[in-house]
């Protein structure tokens, strides 16, 4: 099992309409959870972190975590084009010692909005 | 606040040559965490330099290698390059010792022929 899984994509959503991002780990001792934002030819780009159970909203983003279940999520409500782009789940799984600089990454889930 | 930057964007390499690439942190930032990206393997933890100290270290060949400066850029050296090692080579920074965001520089694009 690979420690970190994304649902496996890609993604098709019409504009307007809510895209939805999910994300397992296997580390229970994980702490934090990270969605990033990659567009072709560019590098990661951090939209949300999330340390705690719940839901945490930014904007049109809602990432929420349950740590009981290991899964992290990540909602975009009224998808427009211009959020066609890999996102990356990564999560930092303690290893023992300091890890806090390690993030784990998902393969990542290809979204496309179209008009 | 100026972001994460690094040199060279572009690079062209030949098998068994060695390569240093440079990332200079956000300012403030002490940490510095290196990552390969390829299309197979995708987004793989080489290692994590913080106080000019390696604290962590991913599963990569000791021909990778790294060091941090005391003004927090970091460098990492590739040695004995391999086909291989063709990858996007991305550092990003974090600004405190905990568990805390990490922020990505633009990358550099190594191609080894």
């Amino acid at each position: 099992q690979k420690e970190v899984e994304q649902n496996s994509g890609p993604l098709s959503v019409p504009e307007g309409a809510i895209a939805s991002l999910n994300c397992t780990y296997s580390d229970r001792v994980s702490q934090s959870f990270f969605w990033y934002r990659q567009y072709s030819g560019k590098s990661p780009e951090l939209i949300m972190s999330i340390y705690s159970n719940g839901d945490k909203e930014d904007g049109r983003f809602t990432a929420q975590l349950n740590k009981a279940s290991q899964y992290v999520s990540l909602l975009i409500r009224d998808s427009q084009p211009s959020d066609s782009a890999t996102y990356l789940c990564a999560v930092n799984i303690r290893a023992g010692g300091t890890s806090y600089g390690k993030l784990t990454f998902g393969q990542g889930t290809i979204l496309t909005v179209h008009p | 606040k100026a972001g994460v930057t690094q040199t060279p964007r572009y690079l062209i390499k030949t098998r068994g040559q060695q390569v240093t690439l440079s990332c200079s942190p956000i300012s403030g930032h002490r940490s510095v965490s290196w990552y390969q990206q390829t299309p197979g393997q995708g987004l793989q933890f080489l290692f994590e330099y913080f106080s000019e100290t390696q604290r962590n270290k991913g599963n990569f060949p000791g021909r990778f290698s790294g060091r941090q400066f005391s003004n927090s850029r970091s460098e990492m050296n590739v040695s004995t390059l391999e086909l291989g090692d063709s990858a996007l080579y991305l550092c990003a920074s974090k600004g405190a010792s905990g568990p805390y965001e990490q922020y990505f520089g633009p990358g550099t694009r190594l191609t080894v022929t």
